[in-house]
């Protein structure tokens, strides 16, 4: 079965500094990445995706994604946060090879200080 | 379109009782998918349902069971609830499997 580990459980920053959550699944394969916003008090929406193509791809709100296949990574990045980006991040992988189940990381909690 | 729609959004159960959450999904998504999240746990999946039949399922419990109607619409139930039952469950749909999931508000069930 795929796992997903989301090294950094809790982070925070200051308004204007950069962000990068880390994502790291188990399962090699052909994958599709996601990942999941939950601001407070609001139900999860999907910040960005990935099926194919460019590694590097970019959601709403400024933030971006790279698909690194060798390692195995989906590393979420903001270049400069805002106090408004605080929220809980998930990370999730399905694919054809693991039944096409979605599998989440257990999640980053995110405080950015004003 | 309207979103996933779960129904109710709160629950307060007392030990032993069962319960029983309802999922509306997005027109069109014949996939509907259940999880469970607790604070440090995150979302553990449960089950899911596309076109009234289970494809997958998670590590829970036989106490956790679902069915999916034709209409695609979703139920979940949970049998002789336990305290640690307590959680936000969380329904999610999608059109089909090589698509992004999206999410309901969640029922926030508490078994005291």
């Amino acid at each position: 079965a795929q796992s997903v580990s989301q090294h950094n459980h809790h982070v925070i920053l200051s308004e204007a500094a950069s962000l990068e959550l880390g994502c790291n699944y188990s399962y090699g394969g052909t994958v599709n990445l996601f990942w999941y916003v939950q601001y407070p008090g609001q139900h999860l929406q999907l910040l960005l995706k990935y099926f194919s193509g460019d590694p590097l791809v970019k959601g709403i709100k400024g933030f971006e994604a790279e698909f690194i296949k060798s390692k195995f990574s989906f590393n979420l990045r903001k270049p400069s946060v805002q106090w408004s980006d605080t929220a809980e991040y998930f990370c999730a992988v399905t694919g054809p090879n693991t039944g096409n189940q979605f599998y989440f990381g257990t999640g980053t909690s995110l405080t950015v200080i004003p | 379109k309207a979103g996933v729609t779960q129904t109710p959004r709160y629950l307060i159960k007392t030990r032993g009782q069962q319960v029983t959450l309802s999922c509306s999904p997005i027109s069109g998504h014949r996939s509907v998918s259940w999880y469970q999240q607790t604070p440090g746990q995150g979302l553990q999946f449960l089950f899911e349902y596309f076109s009234e039949t289970q494809r997958n399922k998670g590590n829970f419990p036989g106490r956790f069971s679902g069915r999916q109607f034709s209409n695609s619409r979703s139920e979940m139930n949970v049998s002789t609830l336990e305290l640690g039952d307590s959680a936000l469950y969380l329904c999610a749909s999608r059109a089909g499997e090589a698509y992004e999931q999206y999410f309901g508000p969640g029922t926030r069930l508490t078994v005291t």
